[in-house]
């Protein structure tokens, strides 16, 4: 296990509506990252907090934000949901922010948008 | 052109057999490379980074070819635990993300 935790595993939500999912990072991990990973697709990047600031952004719209804690769990909040969210959500830690070294990823949460 | 491009496959080899997947990145200031492994409906997990000199790790070779701008992962002697979706993953200078491949999928049959 990596130690990376996130909740729910499962949600189905209906078009307009708003999601939080959360994530808890693994012990001595500052920084956390949030991808979206689409069926038959390979995840891409949403954004990363380090020290509870976004310290870069992936191709999503403004709808798509985010908290990091001084604990340094997160939250990836997406409003106005719409069908094309639907997707796994995949909140991953390092422990360094600058980009290099492994990345250890929670299990997801596996969102639905009817 | 996508920024990181592998063959999704699948790649249907007999156990023992060797099999070699390849990924091209279009960034050619980045920095950092890796493949990550992905069990179906499981989260990616790191299966080996990948340098300059090229690195091998038990039955799994990995290669890289700066000037070409591809890696490259060989497997030998294919086990059924290898069946899996392997992720091709760039990181580049400066940024803090990681851009993974779509993936290939391997199926390794009995």
């Amino acid at each position: 296990e990596t130690g990376v935790t996130q909740s729910p595993t499962h949600l189905i939500k209906t078009r307009g509506q708003q999601v939080t999912l959360r994530c808890s990072s693994q012990s001595g991990h500052n920084t956390v990252s949030w991808y979206q990973q689409a069926l038959g697709q390979g995840p891409q990047f949403i954004f990363q907090y380090y020290r509870e600031e976004e310290n870069g952004r992936g191709n999503f719209p403004p709808r798509f934000s985010g908290l990091q804690f001084p604990n340094y769990s997160s939250e990836l909040n997406v409003n106005a949901l719409e069908l094309d969210d639907s997707a796994l959500y995949l909140c991953a830690s390092r422990s360094n922010a600058g980009g290099t070294g492994e990345l250890f990823f929670g299990e997801g949460s596996r969102l639905t948008v009817l | 052109r996508k920024e990181v491009e592998q063959d999704p496959g699948p790649f249907n080899v007999p156990e023992g057999a060797t099999v070699a997947f390849n990924c091209t990145y279009s960034n050619s200031a980045s920095q950092s490379f890796f493949w990550y492994r992905q069990d179906c409906r499981k989260e990616p997990k790191l299966l080996m980074s990948v340098y300059s000199s090229g690195n091998e790790d038990g039955r799994f070779t990995a290669q890289l070819n700066r000037a070409s701008q591809y890696i490259s992962l060989l497997i030998r002697d294919s086990k059924l635990s290898d069946s899996a979706t392997y992720l091709c993953v760039v990181n580049g200078a400066g940024r803090r993300a990681l851009t993974f491949g779509s993936g290939t999928r391997l199926q390794v049959q009995p």
